[in-house]
């Protein structure tokens, strides 16, 4: 079954605009991620943000975690038409609720599309 | 350094036949594992490694078989494709989160398979 689920499945933005994607997960976590996919090639990582952290910025990319709520979001700051991509939260649930070491559960992702 | 190499690309089968599709990494990971990913279902894990010699079922393992024999590569087999088996096949590989502390996954560009 699907840990993290992605919101909204699709956004639509202006070149410019700040795009907001949200995940919410079941279950507690070690870390989550966030993945991104260009249309027709392999998901590449972009940021992780450990269960004892709140916020982590990357360049344009900030990732927030609710641990309390089972949430999170990302937030690409003035986005470009290169953005355009889905995107994808990764939970890792840790050792102590039957994952691994290693094992990820991918969300269903959410389609971003920035017009020039 | 390559990362993660998929091949084939695209692959067209017949209900009933059988093929490999092989991937292979040069990053001296130990953790291999094969995602399916199909339209609305984002990513489901089917088979996954944590070394060579050792395999273990994901969330959708029939219909698929896979062997770690080297820890550079981890094919999977498919016995007898069905039409239910088109679908966008990727393998990825990551260190466990023990050793660096994270367990970001490094994705392949994927196999394209459709099955008539």
């Amino acid at each position: 079954s699907q840990q993290g689920e992605e919101d909204p499945q699709a956004l639509s933005i202006q070149e410019g605009e700040n795009a907001t994607m949200n995940c919410s997960y079941k279950t507690s976590i070690n870390n989550l991620q966030w993945y991104r996919q260009n249309s027709g090639r392999g998901l590449v990582h972009l940021i992780l943000i450990r269960s004892n952290e709140r916020e982590k910025h990357s360049g344009r990319l900030r990732v927030t975690l609710d641990t309390s709520k089972k949430s999170s979001s990302l937030l690409i700051t003035a986005s470009r038409a290169a953005d355009t991509a889905s995107y994808f939260c990764a939970t890792d649930a840790g050792l102590h609720s039957g994952g691994s070491n290693y094992k990820l559960t991918f969300g269903k992702g959410t389609l971003l599309t920035v017009n020039p | 350094n390559a990362g993660v190499t998929q091949t084939p690309k695209f692959q067209v089968l017949k209900t009933g036949q059988s093929m490999t599709l092989q991937c292979a990494q040069d990053m001296n990971h130990e953790y291999m594992s094969w995602y399916r990913q199909d339209p609305g279902m984002g990513l489901r894990l089917i088979h996954y490694s944590v070394g060579a010699g050792i395999t273990d079922q994901g969330e959708v393992p029939n219909g698929y078989n896979v062997s770690r024999s080297t820890t550079e590569d981890f094919p999977l087999r498919l016995l007898s494709a069905a039409p239910s088996q088109t679908s966008v096949y990727f393998c990825a590989s990551s260190e466990p989160r023990g050793v660096v502390g994270k367990n970001i996954q490094y994705f392949g560009a994927g196999t394209r398979l459709s099955v008539l």
